[in-house]
Order: structure tokens, then C-alpha cells, then sequence
């Protein structure tokens, strides 16, 4: 139980184009949804978190205009990359939570994004 | 700011020898601590926390984990690696009530 997808696994794209990236819970209602970038051979760095039906809280410089997020559904949370370019490329992994908090968090197998 | 550090970014151990990756905290208050495990193209796996009560910690796979407030360390260990223990792993840290810090991250390799 607790599996977390993410769709797709590995994207490349142009810069200047917009690329979605899917968090779903497979088997559980997730309250909470974490999104989360991590450079290569560095930590997990927390972007932001989301509630089903609420807007998302960013944290400290990251561009709310550049990555948005829609958590939709009790399970599924969208992160869209706006006007992507090279710098933006990195891994992106999400994590749900069926309850508010992040003591218990499930995390995706993350998305490799490339911007050329 | 709650903060963790992993001073290794590896670790080399042969298989059956003890394993353990160092993590040290720095928070204001009492620590909620969490050790991760990240295999190639999958997730992240939650392999213990503590939060409150005995220093010593069992979680998952068989690792454990001791919270030391003296040398405020949360060093995990595994008295007999495995070759499948290969990973990267990360300690964490709970910042507030909707953010985990983690530290850089530990690769582990274990060799038969």
C-alpha cells in the first residue's frame, strides 16, 4: 500500500515551453502533496506544499508564476513548469500524505526533466 | 532554522561488516528526525523517525537508529550490510509542521 506515481518518468523539452508533471496516490486520499527539486548528487529541496482544493504555499524563492500547482483531487497534483529553460532542468519528486503534516510522507520515483 | 548535516558524502563497506552513516542536528527545541532511503529510479523510503522516548530506534530493513542529545547526532546503523543496502540515504529534519529539511544525502556501497 502507499504507492505514489508520478507521470512521466523523464521529459525533454524546448525552452520556452511549458511542461506538466502528475503526482497521484494509488491507493490512499492524500490530504497533503509535497513538491520537491533535487539537483543531481545534492538534498531534496522543498518547493511547495499543497492541500486538496487550496492554493499552494511556496516557499522562500521559488516563483509561484513559474511552477504551478493544482491539487485537484484528494489524488492528484499537477505541477506545470511555465516557460521552461535550461536552468530548470532537474529532478522533481513529489511526496502525498493522507493527513496534514509531514511525519508520514509517501514519495513518487520523481521526473527527470530536461530543458534544451 | 532546523538543519541537519551528513558528513560523509560516501560510504564503503564490505558486506556482513557493521554500517553506519553519520548525520548530526541543529535545532532549537526538540528534534523530530527522520532517516530515507532513495534506490535508483524509485522513491524515497521512510525507514525510521524519532520523535519523543527511547534514544535507540528500530525501523525498517533492519536499520536502527541512535538519537544522542549530547553530541546531537542520529547516526542510522545496520550491524550486518547487505549488498542490496546500496543506496543513497538522507536525514532528515521537521521544520515547522509542514516542511522536512534533509540533509546532502550519504551514498552507501556495500561490496560483496
Amino acid at each position: 500500500g502507499a504507492v505514489v506515481s508520478q507521470h512521466p518518468s523523464w521529459v525533454i523539452c524546448k525552452s520556452g515551453t511549458s511542461v506538466k508533471i502528475e503526482c497521484r496516490s494509488l491507493d490512499f486520499q492524500a490530504t497533503t502533496m509535497f513538491w520537491y527539486r533535487q539537483f543531481p548528487k545534492q538534498s531534496l529541496m522543498l518547493m511547495a506544499t499543497s492541500n486538496e482544493g487550496s492554493k499552494a504555499t511556496y516557499e522562500q524563492g521559488v516563483e509561484k508564476d513559474k511552477f504551478l500547482i493544482n491539487h485537484a483531487s484528494l489524488t492528484l497534483s499537477t505541477l506545470t513548469v511555465t516557460s521552461a529553460h535550461p536552468e530548470d532542468s532537474s529532478f522533481y519528486i513529489c511526496s502525498a500524505s493522507p493527513w496534514s503534516g509531514v511525519d508520514t510522507q509517501y514519495f513518487g520515483p520523481g521526473t527527470r526533466l530536461t530543458v534544451l | 532554522a532546523q538543519s541537519v548535516a551528513q558528513p560523509e558524502d560516501q560510504v564503503n563497506v564490505a558486506e556482513g561488516n557493521p554500517l553506519t552513516v553519520k548525520c548530526t542536528y541543529s535545532v532549537s527545541g526538540n528534534p523530530y528526525l527522520f532517516w530515507y532511503v532513495q534506490y535508483p529510479n524509485r522513491g524515497l523510503q521512510f525507514l525510521l523517525k524519532y520523535i519523543t522516548g527511547d534514544n535507540l530506534v528500530k525501523g525498517s530493513y533492519g536499520f536502527e537508529a541512535e538519537f544522542n542529545k549530547s553530541q546531537t547526532s542520529f547516526h542510522l546503523k545496520k550491524p550486518s550490510a547487505l549488498v542490496s543496502d546500496s543506496a543513497l540515504y538522507f536525514c532528515a529534519v521537521r521544520e515547522g509542521e509542514n516542511k522536512l529539511s534533509f540533509g546532502a544525502g550519504t551514498t552507501v556501497t556495500v561490496r560483496a
